[in-house]
């Protein structure tokens, strides 16, 4: 498994405030993605970057930014919590070098409780 | 837009079991399909699959995918109560993204 390491992994926060997961990985893998995971939708992707700077939404970007400054280091900011945003939050990364397909891996996730 | 579709949602069998899981995908641009295991952290990899008709296997799981009638079935043999889990089906677009389904919550009763 590619060492991928959150933090923080639990964090209980107050609606309105800015709250900042940090995902750090030592594996040099080009992609990272933050993912939501909620009870009835599954994985949904946050954001994801493809490279140090470069960054796009994804289907749930909404409420959120990101931030990639270094390769093994992506960050998530909530820029004012709302109780919607109580979720897991999920960090993964890809080589993104398979011809044929890669594989996605994840970090242990971060427990987010916005009340 | 692209989409993964998982059934059962939900399943409970008991031990000794075998359970079949399913995994059907409507995407744009097709380059494989993940399957992964989530128990009570983050979800661990089991297959990857990229052309049709090829088992793969890993011990009692075995999988394989269809890329003419998009779907992918995931099978487990002579369950046991360490193989409850939700079961996470994925399919990579090329898009430098990974397009999940809903997962598959599996139970298995002593």
């Amino acid at each position: 498994d590619a060492g991928i390491t959150q933090s923080p992994r639990h964090k209980v926060t107050e609606t309105g405030t800015p709250v900042t997961l940090r995902c750090h990985q030592t594996e040099n893998h080009r992609y990272m993605y933050w993912y939501r995971q909620d009870p009835g939708h599954g994985l949904r992707l946050i954001h994801y970057s493809y490279g140090v700077k470069d960054t796009d939404k994804g289907e749930v970007s909404d409420g959120y930014s990101v931030s990639r400054s270094k390769t093994e280091d992506f960050l998530l900011t909530l820029e004012s919590a709302t109780s919607s945003q109580t979720s897991v939050y999920f960090c993964a990364t890809s080589g993104g070098q398979g011809v044929r397909g890669n594989t996605i891996y994840f970090g242990e996730g971060s427990w987010l409780t916005v009340v | 837009e692209d989409k993964v579709v998982q059934s059962p949602l939900s399943l409970v069998v008991h031990e000794g079991d075998t359970v079949t899981l399913n995994c059907s995908y409507e995407v744009t641009n097709f380059r494989s399909l993940l399957w992964y295991k989530q128990e009570k952290k983050a979800p661990t990899f089991l297959f990857m699959l990229t052309s049709s008709g090829i088992e793969k296997k890993s011990g009692r799981l075995s999988s394989i995918l269809d890329k003419k009638e998009l779907f992918s079935i995931l099978n487990i043999t002579a369950t046991q109560t360490g193989d409850s889990a939700i079961y996470l089906c994925a399919v990579d677009n090329y898009g430098q993204n990974f397009v999940f389904g809903p997962g598959t919550r599996l139970s298995v009763l002593p």
